[in-house]
């Protein structure tokens, strides 16, 4: 498996405002997935897009996939002060489900 | 329902001593993983078990043993723990049907004087 690379490495946005992170990868890939990191927790899968799909709802999350471009983005819309936590992608090439994960866009929500 | 449990969830090791991390889930996953989350590294996968009984490598198998004791649960030994070792480790859980996701367990932070 390959690793995403998430951009930017740190946001920090207003409450009700949206968050918008990217990942970009360098080979083709069966489908990507986005984890939530809570501040001393482990990861929490959010939202998984496969290569045919361009774009996914779950809530408030909205994510993105550019095939072309290798690469996806993340759209929290109205964020939350729960929100606050550390973002990751992670392309999968479908050879199982060993995912690798880069170090992940760290998001603040500020009341 | 209890999900991935790890423990412990703390350790102070010195440098030499070995431990074992012990991970069971309870959703009757096949799949289990060992990762380690360094600053500025991300999660690199040490070592991961397809199914019970059978176990391989990941990105950073060296000085690291495991054992997939049964279905449930995956252990990861070191042997003679090194500074360089000072991580937090996660273990995580998954399906076999493909693009399962991971369900991770909450970690153990290991420091090693």
């Amino acid at each position: 498996s390959q690793q995403g690379e998430e951009d930017p490495q740190a946001l920090s946005i207003q409450e009700g405002e949206n968050a918008t992170m990217n990942c970009s990868y360098k080979t083709s890939i069966n489908n990507l997935q986005w984890y939530r990191q809570n501040s001393g927790r482990g990861l929490v899968h959010l939202i998984l897009i496969r290569s045919n799909e361009r774009e996914k709802h779950s809530g408030r999350l909205r994510v993105t996939l550019d095939t072309s471009k290798k690469s996806s983005s993340l759209l929290i819309t109205a964020s939350r002060a729960a929100d606050t936590a550390s973002y990751f992608c992670a392309p999968s090439t479908g050879g199982g489900n060993k995912l690798t994960f880069g170090t992940g866009t760290q998001l603040k929500v500020e009341l | 329902n209890a999900g991935v449990t790890q423990t412990p969830k703390f350790q102070v090791l010195k440098t030499g001593q070995s431990m074992t991390l012990q991970c069971a889930q309870d959703m009757n996953h096949n799949s289990m993983y060992w990762y380690r989350q360094d600053p500025g590294m991300g999660l690199r996968l040490i070592y991961y078990s397809a199914s019970e009984g059978t176990t391989d490598k990941g990105e950073v198998p060296n000085g690291y043993n495991v054992s997939r004791l049964n279905k449930r649960e995956f252990s990861l030994r070191l042997e003679s723990a090194a500074p360089s070792q000072t991580s937090v480790y996660f273990c995580a859980s998954s399906g076999t049907r493909a693009n399962s996701p991971l369900h991770f367990g909450n970690g153990t932070r290991l420091t090693v004087t």
